[in-house]
């Protein structure tokens, strides 16, 4: 099965301030990647999805973008965060071959706070 | 309207009842459905999937209805242990059928 790998856990940074979250994926090749974004009492909302490298598609317009330079790394970013930004952003991958579960596999997520 | 609809909650009942929670969706061509399971400050994991003619795993028992958009998790006997918030999950039939997540259900099973 697949192993998602995310960091940093926790993060607290000033707004203004610049981001970059990183996850690594180990157990499948050419997985689907994607960036969700929990809010407090909220649904999680896809940011950003990747079907390979240097593939991102944008799912809502923001002050985020995502890149995918390796098979198996994907990674968010942001030049200048808002109070806006602070959530649980949730790494997922699906394997490309799995049609039956459709099953996504979460890294254990990194929660930011912008103060 | 929101494309998954559920109730957030909390539902809190006692060890050892019996607990139900549905889900409403709106894109009628969705094709696959799913219960995933969120502990408090933690990632999501797949519970179970929920085919047409419903399916059981254990005590949970997952029903889709798809004339009225709905689908839902019975959960039985239940334990300390699944206190938890219940996701609802749908496919869509775009090319990408992306996974939409509800904002969820919760459940407190108390002594």
């Amino acid at each position: 099965s697949q192993t998602i790998h995310q960091w940093p856990a926790t993060l607290v940074q000033p707004v203004g301030s610049p981001l970059s979250l990183e996850c690594t994926v180990e157990g499948t090749s050419n997985p689907n990647l994607y960036w969700y974004r929990q809010a407090a009492g909220r649904g999680l909302q896809l940011l950003f999805y990747s079907v390979g490298i240097g593939q991102i598609s944008s799912e809502v317009p923001q002050n985020l973008s995502a890149s995918r330079p390796q098979d198996r790394q994907f990674i968010l970013s942001s030049k200048k965060l808002l109070l806006s930004d602070s959530g649980f952003y949730l790494c997922a991958a699906r394997d490309l071959w799995d049609t039956n579960t459709g099953e996504l596999f979460f890294g254990e997520g990194s929660r930011l706070t912008v103060l | 309207r929101k494309e998954v609809e559920q109730d957030p909650g909390p539902f809190n009942v006692p060890e050892g009842a019996t607990v139900a929670f549905n889900c409403t969706y709106s894109n009628s061509a969705s094709q696959s459905f799913f219960w995933y399971r969120q502990d408090c400050r933690k990632e999501p994991k797949l519970l179970m999937s929920v085919y047409s003619s419903g399916n059981e795993d254990g005590r949970f028992t997952a029903q889709l209805n798809r004339a009225s958009q709905y689908i839902s998790l019975l959960i039985r006997d239940s334990k300390l242990s699944d206190s938890a918030t219940y996701l609802c999950v749908v496919r869509g039939n775009t090319g990408f059928q992306k996974l939409v997540f509800g904002t969820g259900t919760r459940l407190l099973v108390s002594p």
